[in-house]
């Protein structure tokens, strides 16, 4: 059994850019949540995806943006890059809406973006 | 607006002894509460977990308090061992959106 993977673990981007995450989900897992986690602080939610659809979204702006695909792996997207999205971006799945939300989640090592 | 807070950034305790976390929440709404542990360079790992209708869940040597009327649960480690040093979220969930700590750094003594 595979565990979540992210991808890239570490990149570089400049203000305005755009920039695409990645993650796989743990096999057999059909949710998908994203966090961002700054440094200090704890992770952050941005938004939750069952079964391609969005289901839940915290309190960020449009430009974060995210796919899941039909193998549950997804993509968070986030354009018009600002200093302020420099954070560590986890991704955790969980094996259905009632495991997301009881809280048995299962993170991946994150991708820790930095913009400068 | 933040609705979980862990006011002790830091806790260091000897091997052996009790380690007490401490988390405050102000939204009643809730329903689960729960602790990850996260470790350098890893993601977070579920650790245990409460229901908002009970105030005690034991999963070995980790016990998870929760007070309704004051807001505020605990996690308590015992005995606590070198492995523990770790970051623990405190995190609160209501309909699938999930609110963390901002975490506490404990450090276990020889």
């Amino acid at each position: 059994e595979t565990g979540v993977t992210q991808s890239p673990t570490h990149l570089i981007k400049t203000r305005g850019q755009q920039v695409t995450l990645r993650c796989s989900s743990q096999s057999g897992h059909n949710t998908v949540s994203w966090y961002q986690q700054a440094l200090g602080q704890g992770p952050q939610f941005i938004f939750q995806y069952y079964r391609e659809e969005e289901n839940g979204r915290g309190n960020f702006p449009p430009r974060f943006s995210g796919l899941q695909f039909p193998n549950y792996s997804s993509e968070l997207n986030v354009n018009a890059l600002e200093l302020d999205d420099s954070a560590l971006y986890l991704c955790a799945s969980s094996s259905d809406l009632t495991g997301a939300n009881t809280g048995e989640l299962f993170f991946g090592e994150g991708s820790r973006l930095t913009v400068l | 607006d933040q609705q979980v807070k862990q006011n002790s950034p830091s806790l260091s305790v000897q091997e052996g002894r009790i380690s007490i976390l401490n988390c405050d929440y102000t939204n009643s709404m809730f329903d689960y509460f729960l602790w990850y542990k996260k470790y350098p360079a890893e993601g977070p790992t579920f650790l245990i977990s409460i229901s908002s209708i009970k105030d005690k869940n034991e999963d070995g040597r980790f016990t998870v308090f929760l007070n309704k009327s004051a807001k505020h649960l605990s996690l308590h480690i015992v005995p606590s061992q070198p492995g523990d040093s770790a970051v623990y979220f405190c995190a609160a969930t209501s309909w699938g959106k999930f609110q963390f700590g901002a975490g506490t750094q404990v450090v276990v003594t020889p």
